[in-house]
């Protein structure tokens, strides 16, 4: 089976610019997380996606957005991206309050 | 606001010696889940506790979950130079309403010199 999977891997993008991250849970997964991970710290929740409705969203700003479609898959939206938005974002499935998996991220640096 | 604290911030021991990070949240935890991420990884989950005041081993690795179910520790023996990485905590906090979202603390860095 399949892990979690995300795409891209890498991305480097402009100050202004917009980025959309994607996510593919695992299998039978309905619930998807999302987390920015600054270098050295810990997953922070930006937002939680079950059954294509948001169930939670962290303490970031409108420029971040997200959905998830019909087949559970996810997308994260930046807008208007600043130097600070560079980080290691996460995408991760679970069943429930069970342990999370979590996809091997997309690294985005913002120039 | 309601978060989980981690000590200490970083460790280096020798291999062999023993290991413990320590895990603290403000508020009561429904559970606690630890996570092991390697360096240029991403986290993986080690495992989850419920009850107050349990104990779980996986082979040198021992979690407990406190009484209050407000703090909990990861113990390694005998480290080895595979068990270099961060460990997270985790634990699922109110996020509003209803919502509960898995909120990580900041992790302990753990290099072994071999």
């Amino acid at each position: 089976d399949a892990g979690v999977t995300q795409s891209p891997t890498h991305l480097i993008k402009t100050r202004g610019q917009h980025v959309t991250l994607r996510c593919s849970p695992i299998s039978g997964h309905k619930s998807v997380s999302w987390y920015q991970q600054v270098l050295g710290q810990g997953p922070q929740f930006i937002f939680q996606y079950y059954e294509k409705e948001e169930r939670g969203r962290g303490n970031f700003p409108d420029r971040f957005s997200a959905r998830q479609f019909p087949n559970y898959s996810s997308e994260l939206n930046v807008n208007a991206l600043l130097l600070g938005d560079s980080a290691l974002y996460l995408c991760a499935s679970s069943l429930g309050m069970g342990g999370y998996t979590f996809g091997s991220g997309t690294r985005l640096t913002v120039v | 606001g309601q978060q989980v604290m981690q000590i200490p911030q970083y460790q280096h021991v020798q291999e062999g010696e023993d290991f413990t990070t320590y895990c603290n949240s403000s508020t009561t935890l429904s559970n606690i889940q630890w996570y092991k991420q390697r360096p240029g990884g991403h986290p993986v989950f080690l495992i989850q506790l419920v009850k107050s005041g349990e104990v779980k081993k996986q082979k040198r690795l021992t979690f407990q979950f406190g009484e209050a179910k407000k703090n909990s520790s990861l113990h390694i023996t005998a480290t080895q130079t595979t068990d270099v990485g961060t460990y997270f905590c985790a634990g699922f906090i109110l996020s509003g309403g209803s919502n509960y979202k898995l909120t990580f603390g900041k992790g302990t860095l753990l290099t072994v010199n071999p």
